[in-house]
């Protein structure tokens, strides 16, 4: 079974633009979320999707979106990058059952902002 | 915020030698979860124990979890250079199909010297 993926791995923007990144969950996982991991503050929870709804969202400002497609695919959005904003960006998904498992992580996507 | 506290932050042994690395956590939990992630890479799964265990074994690994003192221990035996990485520990306090939001610890920084 494939892995969770990420595209792209690395990214490098400038202040003021937007970025999209995508995720493609492990076959038949259909909750997936996004993580964002800086030296400061470590790994803190973005969203969460399942199903193509948001179902919880961390702490961070609204230009930090997502979504999540009928193939459970996902995408996150950054809007007006901050220096800030420069991080890991991780996506895991889990498999939905009745009792809660294990996220899998991809590889991330390390975003630059300059 | 951070739920999970790693101890301690970094830690150096030879090859050979056990590890013990140990986590507490502020809230009731559903379930621990203990991630490897070597140099800024994705964060890799190694074990899940569920509130209602208190220890489990996969391969080299022993995690316990005592709920009434919110604290884990992940033990690694006979440590190998290849083991240098940070390990993270992540609660679950969701529940049944709920939204799934890990809680990440700060981690603690493994060096094996071969």
């Amino acid at each position: 079974k494939a892995g969770v993926t990420q595209t792209p791995r690395y990214l490098i923007k400038t202040r003021g633009q937007q970025v999209t990144l995508s995720c493609s969950p492990i076959s038949g996982h259909r909750s997936v979320s996004w993580y964002q991991q800086t030296p400061g503050q470590g790994l803190q929870f973005l969203f969460e999707y399942f199903s193509e709804t948001q179902r919880n969202k961390g702490n961070f400002p609204g230009r930090f979106s997502g979504r999540q497609f009928s193939n459970s695919r996902s995408e996150m959005n950054v809007s007006t990058l901050e220096l800030g904003d420069s991080a890991l960006y991780l996506c895991a998904s889990s498999l939905v059952f009745r009792r809660r498992n294990e996220q899998y992580f991809g590889p991330g996507t390390r975003l630059t902002v300059t | 915020s951070q739920q999970g506290e790693e101890d301690p932050q970094a830690l150096s042994i030879q090859e050979g030698e056990n590890a013990t690395m140990n986590c507490s956590y502020k809230t009731s939990i559903n379930n621990l979860q203990w991630y490897r992630q070597n140099s800024g890479r994705g964060l890799v799964h190694l074990i899940l124990i569920r509130s209602n265990e208190r220890e489990k074994h996969s391969g080299r690994l022993r995690v316990t979890l005592d709920t009434s003192k919110k604290s884990s221990s992940l033990l690694i035996t006979a440590s190998r250079a290849a083991d240098t990485a940070s390990y993270f520990c992540a609660t679950d306090a969701g529940s049944g199909a709920g939204s799934y939001q890990l809680t990440f610890g700060k981690g603690t920084k493994l060096s094996v010297i071969p």
